[in-house]
């Protein structure tokens, strides 16, 4: 067990261009989560995926945000056109999904600077 | 809707003092409570939770947590402070029907020598 991890831990992009971000939760973890964390505040849920299928996503997911799981393991999420307001921490969670409240383990997340 | 009160934003113990973090909730359906703590740099871990059943829940690192519905709070409590405590910690409920998480806005915890 590896952990939660992300990459790239920190990205500095100029405002409209697009950024990736890659997660990659434990192995055999079904549930997988994103989160944006801006400064003084506390994580905000984005979206999550059971498996493959993405159950959910906030209000505060725009058009120019989106994420992919493929084949149920990693986890990518997108943002094109990306304005300053993006700026945050964007976290990652996995858990093992099917139990009740199945404890959430999160990677050190990536840290977005727009300019 | 589910939300999450953290009073104080910043809060500062003397090494060895009683750590209280205080924590109100709002929950329209018997809620499932979390604390979590967050290092420089690092993710997010999981202190304590409750689900259902005593409501004082012990967590590691010396933390518990004592859930109470008449009061709709859950603090964090800590006899004795340790200056390795110094982190932010974020208090967070959930209605249990998708894992998903509502943080309070975190309370960031100093030690003091």
């Amino acid at each position: 067990d590896t952990g939660v991890s992300q990459n790239p831990r920190h990205k500095i992009t100029k405002r409209g261009q697009n950024v990736t971000f890659r997660c990659d939760p434990i192995s055999e973890h079904n549930r997988l989560y994103w989160y944006r964390q801006t400064l003084g505040q506390g994580p905000e849920f984005l979206t999550y995926f059971q498996n493959e299928a993405q159950l959910e996503k906030s209000r505060l997911l725009s058009d120019r945000f989106s994420a992919e799981r493929p084949k149920g393991s990693f986890s990518t999420l997108e943002i094109q056109r990306t304005e300053q307001g993006d700026s945050a921490m964007y976290l990652c969670a996995s858990s093992l999904g099917g139990g009740q409240i199945d404890t959430q383990y999160f990677g050190p997340g990536t840290r977005l600077t727009v300019l | 809707a589910q939300s999450v009160t953290q009073l104080g934003s910043h809060v500062s113990v003397s090494e060895g003092a009683l750590v209280l973090l205080r924590c109100n909730y709002s929950s329209s359906v018997p809620p499932y409570l979390f604390w979590y703590v967050q290092y420089p740099n690092q993710g997010l871990q999981l202190l304590l939770k409750y689900t259902t059943g005593a409501t004082l829940v012990k967590g590691i690192n010396g933390f518990e947590a004592e859930f109470k519905k008449s009061e709709t709070s859950f603090h964090l409590t800590k006899p004795s402070a340790h200056m390795s405590d110094a982190a932010e910690y974020f208090c967070a409920v959930s209605d249990g029907r998708d894992d998903k998480i509502i943080f309070g806005k975190g309370t960031r915890l100093h030690i003091l020598p």
